[in-house]
């Protein structure tokens, strides 16, 4: 069945660690998204990426960064400069950038501090 | 002001009723209006998608874009406990790419057998 894996489903985080969730696309979708999701608020963008080898900052990248080596793999790192990390975060794809596309989700993975 | 305002709910109907969801914006630019549905635990799962103004109907679930008053609605006819979620709005202006799409915070909806 075609869709997205997110791995871990949860995920806890020690004080000064960097920790990696993974996002993996049989899609063959070219556009690749991740999203942290809070309660009592909409869903923020934290990367995107339109293409492999390229990505762009969203509106909340601080703390966060992300590779595209591979068009099927989106993988977000979550350093430890992000003060805040506890969240639920969603790595969403479509087919391509363009705005008439609509995007697709995965199934998440917590993050919690320890 | 947010640009997306939904009601968080929680809303609470019996089975069988007629679910009736809904968000404002203030935005004139978004003309591609979606929405999704969210169970416990999971991503959200596409459910309707529309462009522009007018009414959408996928089996029990009808979307309704009034731009004038920039106003989106999901209906839900004969609503089953399995409809039971969070229910997102996510909208988007049709000059933007795919990453300029804005959510609201969803609406929590329990279905009572």
């Amino acid at each position: 069945d075609g869709g997205i894996t997110q791995s871990p489903k949860y995920l806890f985080r020690k004080e000064g660690q960097n920790v990696t969730l993974s996002c993996e696309q049989n899609l063959n979708h070219d556009a690749m998204y991740w999203y942290r999701q809070d309660p009592g608020q909409g869903l923020r963008l934290i990367y995107y990426s339109q293409i492999v080898n390229d990505f762009q900052k969203g509106d909340i990248a601080e703390g966060y960064s992300v590779s595209r080596e591979k068009k099927e793999s989106f993988p977000l790192t979550v350093t430890s400069a992000q003060k805040n990390p506890t969240a639920f975060y969603l790595c969403a794809s479509s087919k391509t950038g363009l705005g008439n596309q609509p995007q697709h989700f995965g199934d998440g993975t917590r993050l919690s501090i320890l | 002001q947010k640009e997306v305002e939904q009601d968080p709910g929680p809303l609470s109907v019996p089975e069988g009723a007629i679910v009736s969801l809904n968000c404002t914006y203030s935005n004139s630019a978004f003309q591609y209006f979606m929405w999704y549905r969210q169970y416990s635990r999971k991503g959200p799962e596409l459910l309707m998608y529309t462009y522009s103004s007018g009414n959408k109907e996928d089996g029990r679930f009808t979307a309704q874009v009034d731009k004038s008053s920039k106003y989106i609605s999901l209906f839900i006819r004969d609503s089953q406990p399995s409809d039971s979620a969070t229910y997102l709005c996510a909208m988007r202006g049709a000059n933007f790419g795919n990453e300029k799409l804005t959510f609201g915070t969803g609406t929590r909806l329990t279905i009572i057998p």
